[in-house]
């Protein structure tokens, strides 16, 4: 099984829904986050987070949202999607470390019509 | 000016070229580089890592970091069909620090 799972894998939705995106590890790892990928603009963070109770923004964080549910659990969500969130999510797990090696899942596709 | 740059691609070459990936940086407090590669429709995954500057190899893989220019380099020996992937550079300024990533270069190497 594989160590971080992302779903759904592929979601086409309206402007205007709310999304979900969840992500689960089974890596034990303590730090989780949440990227977008898109052409030319390469991954870039939106929230981290450190452990349950801590939540960071980052990079591109406004429309979106996360939660921590558990340790192994960190879900993004849409509140209200537009089509400029059309893009890969990815998520991620890492241990604090010299060079925090993130661990990614195999991304969503979201499209936002 | 993006924080740190890399040439998109797409790049071809044939099989057993000698690939050289590149990035460029803007802020000098960048300490750790690493490479990543993305196959299609995949999550990236750690390929190599270099503290500070200087050369690091692995198998067929040399990564190096001249911090003077701001400049880290990635070459790909014998390149093989299944080198054919996104290859994303990211740096950190410290300990634990989140990475900042490249967009990323297109490699495909032809059979």
């Amino acid at each position: 099984d594989a160590d971080v799972t992302q779903t759904p894998r592929n979601r086409i939705t309206k402007t205007g829904k709310r999304i979900m995106l969840e992500c689960s590890q089974t890596k034990g790892h303590d730090r989780m986050y949440w990227y977008r990928q898109d052409p030319g603009l390469g991954l870039r963070l939106i929230y981290y987070s450190f452990d349950v109770k801590d939540i960071n923004k980052g990079e591109i964080s406004d429309g979106y949202s996360v939660s921590r549910q558990a340790q192994a659990k960190f879900s993004l969500s849409l509140e209200s999607a537009i089509p400029n969130q059309t893009a890969l999510y990815f998520c991620a797990t890492s241990e604090l470390g010299q060079f925090n090696e993130q661990f990614f899942g195999p991304g969503t596709r979201l499209t936002v019509l | 000016q993006k924080e740190v740059e890399q040439d998109p691609g797409p790049l071809s070459v044939p099989e057993g070229a000698i690939v050289s990936l590149n990035c460029t940086y803007s802020n000098s407090a960048f300490q750790y580089f690493m490479w990543y590669r993305q196959y299609s429709r995949k999550g990236p995954e750690l390929l190599m890592y270099t503290y500070s500057s200087g050369n690091k190899e692995d198998g067929r893989f040399t990564a190096q970091v001249d911090k003077s220019s701001k400049y880290i380099s990635l070459f790909i020996r014998d390149s093989q069909p299944s080198d054919s992937a996104t290859y994303l550079c990211a740096m950190s300024r410290g300990y634990g620090q989140n990475f900042v990533f490249g967009p990323g270069t297109r490699l495909s190497v032809l059979p």
